[in-house]
């Protein structure tokens, strides 16, 4: 079992819908989540970060975090074809003596049709 | 005023070379890392060094040589580079008592021909 999950899509939505991405992580120790989007031949950003259960909403985006099935989502609303991108997620844990570790999923590729 | 940087930003070389690539932020960060991101696009972790010190080593081959100079700065030199080397290498950064947001540079884009 990875230890990041997520479909690799392509999820193709049309523009103004909601595209809706999914996370699963297994070490339960997992501290800390977020969202990077990476357009094709750039760096990942960060758009997302959730630490506790529930949802968190920033602009059209919201996470929502349920640590006791080991689910992250991340929700776009009015998909813009601009919101066309590879999402990855990433779960943190602490590592005695060697820091913060962040590991990634593979990534679900998006692409939001005009 | 680029918060991460990276050198080069492409780098093309044959199989058996030596090569550095340099990451520099400006962020004030204390934490710095080196990611491979290959032809899958999966993105996993080599390295990590807080406040010069290494307390990240993955499962690297050892021609893979990370060197933190001081906090701002992240190298990483590679020996006798091989086909399996070619992808892109990303610095990320953090501050170690902040959030656990990591910041990434823009990539270098490696081609070992």
């Amino acid at each position: 079992q990875k230890e990041v999950e997520q479909n690799s899509g392509p999820l193709s939505v049309p523009e103004g819908a909601i595209a809706s991405l999914n996370c699963t992580y297994s070490d339960r120790g997992s501290q800390s989540f977020f969202w990077y989007r990476q357009y094709s031949g750039k760096s990942p950003e960060l758009i997302m970060s959730i630490y506790s259960n529930g949802d968190k909403e920033d602009g059209r985006f919201t996470a929502q975090l349920n640590k006791a099935s080991q689910y992250v989502s991340l929700l776009i609303r009015d998909s813009q074809p601009s919101d066309s991108a590879t999402y990855l997620c990433a779960v943190n844990r602490r590592i005695k003596a060697a820091g913060n570790k962040l590991t990634f999923g593979g990534g679900t590729r998006v692409l939001v049709k005009p | 005023d680029t918060a991460v940087s990276q050198t080069p930003k492409y780098l093309v070389t044959q199989m058996g070379n030596d090569k550095s690539i340099k990451c520099e932020q400006n962020l004030g960060h204390d934490t710095m890392y080196w990611y491979k991101q290959d032809s899958k696009k999966f993105l996993k972790i080599m390295f990590s060094y807080n406040n010069k010190e290494l307390i990240i080593n993955e499962t690297v081959p050892n021609r893979f040589s990370p060197k933190s100079p001081d906090k701002a700065h992240l190298n990483l030199h590679i020996n006798s580079l091989e086909l399996g080397d070619s992808a892109v290498y990303f610095c990320a950064s953090r501050l170690e008592r902040g959030g656990y947001e990591q910041y990434f540079g823009p990539g270098t884009r490696l081609t070992v021909t």
